[in-house]
């Protein structure tokens, strides 16, 4: 399996709260992805990652901010948690774009109350 | 509105049914990709097409990509209950931003 580590992997948080989820890889792939999950959307990109410090808007980016200040770490966060963003977020890793397979991390439930 | 639209949403057969999945878009895509996911998983890559008009095949799945490079079908020959889970397609878009599909999710009973 490839090395991806979501933490943490479950979180209760309140509206207004800022949070931030952590995605860990072992595979130093160049290429790293942010996406939720929700009924009937399949998965809808976030925020990617190209390399340290080059990242770029996906089809859902208001309100997440993400950060790689190295290779292996991907950081998603949300400035002021609203109830919208309840949601399962998964982190990716791909080698080199094109065509390959992109690995999965066990995804992060995150519920705003 | 997603790039990749995937039908149908849901879909429940008994077992030993065939059945076709599809993915659409008005985009070209270099390549396309199937995902399927199970319950508590990430999703876990089936098979990716690169040709226009390619058609693959992995056990009782057929894959094909549309000779235009902008729709792909999945297509499940007698169906078993282990094929049961959620299929996404999914693309690189602009090369290095990988959207997915809809989803289609898949029940089948025995």
């Amino acid at each position: 399996d490839a090395g991806i580590t979501q933490s943490p992997r479950h979180k209760v948080t309140e509206t207004g709260t800022p949070v931030t989820l952590r995605c860990h890889q072992t595979e130093n792939h160049r290429y790293m992805y942010w996406y939720r999950q929700d009924p009937g959307h399949g998965l809808r990109l976030i925020h990617y990652s190209y390399g340290v410090k080059d990242t770029d808007k996906g089809e859902v980016s208001d309100g997440y901010s993400v950060s790689r200040s190295k290779t292996e770490d991907f950081l998603l966060t949300l400035e002021s948690a609203t109830s919208s963003q309840t949601s399962v977020y998964f982190c990716a890793i791909s080698s080199l774009g094109g065509s390959t397979e992109a690995f999965f991390g066990q995804g992060t439930r995150l519920t705003v109350v | 509105t997603q790039l990749l639209e995937q039908s149908p949403q849901f879909l429940s057969i008994q077992e030993g049914e065939n059945l076709t999945v599809y993915c659409n878009s008005s985009s070209v895509f270099s390549s396309l990709q199937w995902y399927r996911q199970e319950p508590g998983e990430g999703p876990v890559l089936l098979v990716t097409v690169v040709t226009g008009g390619e058609v693959k095949k992995l056990k009782r799945l057929t894959f094909q990509f549309g000779d235009a490079r902008k729709d792909s079908s999945l297509h499940i020959t007698a169906a078993q209950t282990g094929d049961t889970g959620l299929y996404l397609c999914a693309g690189y878009y602009n090369t290095d931003k990988l959207i997915f599909g809809t989803g289609t999710r898949l029940q089948v009973f025995p």
